[in-house]
């Protein structure tokens, strides 16, 4: 399978842990980007990388959520001290930077609940 | 600011009947617009797209215009089948314009009757 992969793809969590996600995106594709998407509502856009650096980051993602890509092919994102309003699909895309449409391909996704 | 506004859900339908999704957008310049589809359990898939003015995006029976003048992207099949049920999601993109994000709607479920 080439498409993006996501590990785990559930994951359960006490409130205050720590949790880290991982996002393999399609190999040639030199942009990755992280959404969160909640019950009933559409993905929200977190942060996005072009090859190693990471060059968008929305107002969601608070001090607690930090994204790394360091050799420009996997990433992970990690959320420090969860909280139960975290609970929500973490999703990741890639896309390849010469696409006119930036089609965004999707994985997915990590579910996680905070208890 | 940009946004997505999608026809709010659930849809039920019967087999063979015509769909319509209305979604209309708010950006600063020309955007790409999408519809993405989420079946069941799986993540989400591209459907369609369009990049500019009058494009017309289809796929697997689905058909959407991007109509500049009304700052629409209408989703809409002609005979839908039960296999068509699944969360759809309009969203646009505006690659070039400053940020390579894509800005989602909130979906519509749609659900389909033998």
């Amino acid at each position: 399978d080439t498409g993006v992969s996501q590990d785990p793809r559930h994951k359960i969590t006490k409130r205050g842990q720590n949790v880290t996600f991982r996002c393999d995106p399609i190999s040639e594709h030199n942009r990755l980007y992280w959404y969160r998407q909640t019950l009933g509502q559409g993905p929200e856009f977190l942060t996005y990388f072009q090859n190693e650096a990471q060059l968008e980051k929305s107002r969601l993602l608070s001090d607690r959520f930090s994204a790394e890509r360091p050799k420009g092919s996997f990433s992970t994102l990690e959320i420090q001290r969860t909280e139960q309003g975290d609970s929500a699909m973490y999703l990741c895309a890639s896309s390849l930077r010469t696409s006119v449409y930036n089609e965004q391909f999707f994985g997915p996704g990590t579910r996680l609940t905070v208890l | 600011g940009n946004s997505v506004t999608q026809m709010e859900g659930p849809v039920t339908l019967s087999e063979e009947a015509f769909l319509t999704i209305n979604c209309t957008y708010t950006a600063t310049g020309y955007p790409s617009l999408f519809w993405y589809v989420q079946y069941p359990g799986e993540g989400l898939q591209l459907l369609l797209k369009a990049t500019k003015a009058d494009d017309k995006g289809s796929n697997k029976g689905f058909e959407a215009t991007y109509r500049k003048e009304t700052t629409s992207f209408h989703l809409e099949k002609g005979s839908v089948q039960v296999s068509d049920s699944a969360v759809y999601f309009c969203a646009l993109s505006l690659t070039g314009l400053g940020s390579e994000k894509l800005v989602f709607g909130k979906g519509t479920k749609l659900t389909v009757n033998p």
